[in-house]
């Protein structure tokens, strides 16, 4: 059974605030993901890491920055959320090359 | 930049048709083929790992097949139930599990 998650799972959070979306996984994996996923929409990636200190933007352009200080945790910061920051993100792990395995998600609603 | 493509982008059926959708992808540098079923309210869980050609996989009434040289991949379900009704999505991986991306999913809604 998979072991990664997220908090918060429901956010809603005044323009301008400093957010931070906390992800963990106890698998030991390697790789870790951010998706960003309008309602209806496609899922998009946002960033990943490799491993401890690597991080990558992803295919989608994101306003977040990421960390990964620990194998295990990988958090998500928006300095200034704005309305348009409102989604879900969810996140997920790894190893090379095998299924990925997803948090519940947070929603955020920046008002 | 890796182009997988899935069709169709929604399928409505009626409970008890069977139905197939396909995942289409670079038939270069081939690593593996996933598949994952996202129901809503819930995040994707994997269905299939794919990583030869001609690979088939089956669970219950969901199989899958695999075709590496024309790049694509087909998604059967039996019987569709209203249980199967779902976002259904696959990730393509080349170069040695280096570098994935994940289709833009079919979503299909089984009628009771």
């Amino acid at each position: 059974e998979a072991d990664i998650y997220q908090t918060p799972r429901y956010l809603v959070i005044g323009t301008g605030k400093k957010i931070t979306l906390e992800c963990s996984q106890t698998m030991g994996h390697d790789k870790m993901y951010w998706y960003q996923q309008d309602p209806g929409m496609e899922l998009h990636l946002i960033h990943y890491s490799y491993g401890v200190n690597s991080t990558e933007k992803g295919d989608l352009s994101s306003e977040s920055t990421v960390s990964r200080i620990r194998t295990e945790h990988f958090p998500l910061t928006l300095e200034s959320a704005r309305p348009s920051h409102t989604s879900q993100y969810l996140c997920a792990s790894s190893e090379w090359g095998q299924p990925q395995h997803f948090g519940d998600g947070t929603r955020l609603s920046i008002l | 930049i890796l182009n997988v493509e899935q069709s169709p982008q929604s399928l409505h059926v009626q409970e008890g048709d069977s139905t197939n959708f396909t995942c289409s992808f670079p038939s270069s540098n081939f690593y593996a083929l996933h598949w994952y079923r996202w129901e809503t309210a819930k995040s994707p869980e994997a269905l299939f790992v794919m990583t030869l050609n001609g690979d088939e996989k089956k669970k219950g009434r969901i199989s899958a097949t695999l075709n590496t040289k024309e790049g694509y991949s087909y998604l059967y379900i039996k019987g569709s139930q209203p249980e199967d009704s779902a976002t259904y999505l696959c990730a393509f991986w080349d170069n040695y599990g280096q570098n994935f991306v994940f289709g833009p999913g079919t979503r299909l809604s089984v009628l009771p």
